[in-house]
């Protein structure tokens, strides 16, 4: 159990909806990473939050946005869904000046658009 | 940009040592994690290298060349368990802890 906790655990919508997905990053990690994976495909990075505060942007697109609240827990919202924002969406929480970097990933959220 | 280039996959049998390359083009980096997943599991932190050589955890051990672009995870002694697909992923320039992955690969171990 890495301590970061995602719901929901599977999801199952059709397209043009709009969905929410829910991070806890670890007690004392501020920091929170939100990741997408397609089948058999690697991790991408989506979109960094630090202490409430976006840090990093990666090839998020526009129909998705996400923000961090102040007791740092973090959502990722998806708009306008379509069949190929099926994935597996993952959130991670790091600790801040950790030497090696290391990612605590949530069991993910497991997303069907049909 | 950066990318990390991995095969996609990999089969050994119980008992035997296998090596997972990662060969990378990238414009600086802090250092080269590797990370496992399970069957679209959590990915979970297997090694990090931030200088070149070979770091050894148990009976997994990374290594790093920044002159070759190109790292490895050797596992030894290999387990049924072990069966999983394995993630290399760089750390930006400035050492912050967002990871860009490797293309992943799916490592089969068989009796």
């Amino acid at each position: 159990d890495s301590g970061v906790t995602q719901t929901p655990k599977h999801l199952i919508t059709a397209t043009g909806q709009r969905v929410t997905l829910r991070c806890s990053p670890r007690s004392g990690d501020l920091s929170v990473y939100w990741y997408q994976q397609s089948l058999d495909q690697g991790l991408q990075f989506l979109i960094q939050y630090y202490n409430g505060e976006e840090r990093a942007k990666g090839n998020i697109l526009e129909r998705f946005s996400a923000q961090q609240f102040p007791d740092l827990h973090s959502e990722l919202n998806l708009s306008s869904l379509e069949l190929g924002d099926s994935a597996l969406y993952f959130c991670a929480s790091s600790a801040s000046g950790s030497s090696t970097g290391e990612l605590f990933f949530g069991e993910g959220s497991r997303l069907t658009v049909l | 940009g950066q990318s990390l280039e991995q095969p996609s996959e990999v089969t050994a049998v119980e008992g035997a040592i296998v090596q997972i390359n990662c060969t990378y083009q990238t414009s600086g980096f802090y250092g080269l994690s590797w990370y496992q997943q399970h069957d679209g599991g959590a990915p979970t932190f297997l090694s990090y290298n931030a200088l070149d050589g070979l770091e050894e955890t148990g009976r997994f051990s990374s290594f790093l060349s920044r002159s070759d672009s190109y790292g490895y995870l050797l596992l030894q002694e290999l387990q049924m368990k072990d069966s999983a697909s394995y993630f290399c992923a760089v750390r930006p320039p400035g050492g912050g802890n967002k990871l860009t992955f490797g293309t992943g690969t799916q490592l089969k171990v068989e009796l």
